[in-house]
């Protein structure tokens, strides 16, 4: 059980729009930064969002990022048939048991 | 380009110590940053293990904190994880990884998966 909850999968047709949100709690995404990540089968994930929103050098802006409260959102618009992967959201958690979490990723179907 | 690399045993027997070493190049690590140890079990989730800065202070995975010892050798440019008492739980792709900014991983290893098991 992660304790940032994303959708088990997402769906949408190429071109389109597809948003895959993270809710977490006040103890993590509502007090620390969110980053998003896409891992391709068979590779190490890759950094597409950072501190909430800002992407890193050679990310396209088609990956975008926003929070609000305790949810965090990854847009991607113009999808294509090399979006379809598995996106994982990221926080620091400054519980009693602080420490680094991620959501247990959203599988993203470009149909 | 900064690149890590990790490196270890592919198999530990259970109830044994596992290590790992992750070796920079491209980057200082004596320069900055937060560097993390990240594990994928086969088919699930990311977890985080835990990270260290180039002074040495850690942080750990509450639920891995007595098993689970990083370091840092400036020297080699490398830094190291060590997970005693392994179970057939702990099998799983060990990622090495830079912090850009909190919980921000950059730059990643290509992993190594390690098995447990006798």
């Amino acid at each position: 059980q992660s304790v940032l909850t994303q959708p088990p999968s997402v769906s949408a047709a190429p071109g389109q729009k597809v948003t895959i949100s993270c809710s977490g709690s006040s103890s993590n995404i509502g007090n620390n930064y969110v980053s998003w990540y896409q891992q391709l089968p068979g590779t190490a994930p890759k950094l597409l969002i950072y501190e909430n929103n800002k992407r890193p050098s050679g990310i396209p802006d088609r990956f975008s990022g926003s929070k609000s409260g305790t949810s965090a959102t990854l847009g991607i618009t113009g999808l294509q048939t090399g979006d379809e992967a598995d996106y994982y959201c990221g926080t620091w958690d400054s519980s009693l048991s602080a420490g680094g979490v991620f959501g247990g990723g959203t599988k993203l179907t470009v149909l | 380009q900064v690149q890590l690399q990790e490196s270890g045993p592919g198999l530990v027997k259970p109830s044994e110590t596992l290590s790992l070493t992750c070796a920079v190049s491209g980057y200082s690590i004596s320069s900055g940053y937060y560097w993390g140890w990240i594990r994928q079990p086969p088919g699930k989730g990311l977890e985080w293990i835990g990270s260290i800065y180039h002074s040495g202070s850690t942080y750990y995975n509450p639920s891995l904190k007595s098993r689970v010892t990083i370091s840092v050798d400036t020297s080699k440019n490398q830094f190291s994880l060590k997970l005693s008492s392994v179970t057939a739980a702990d099998t799983a792709v060990y990622y090495c990884a830079r912090a850009l900014s909190s919980q921000g991983y950059d730059y990643w290893g290509q992993g190594t998966l390690v098995t447990v098991s006798s």
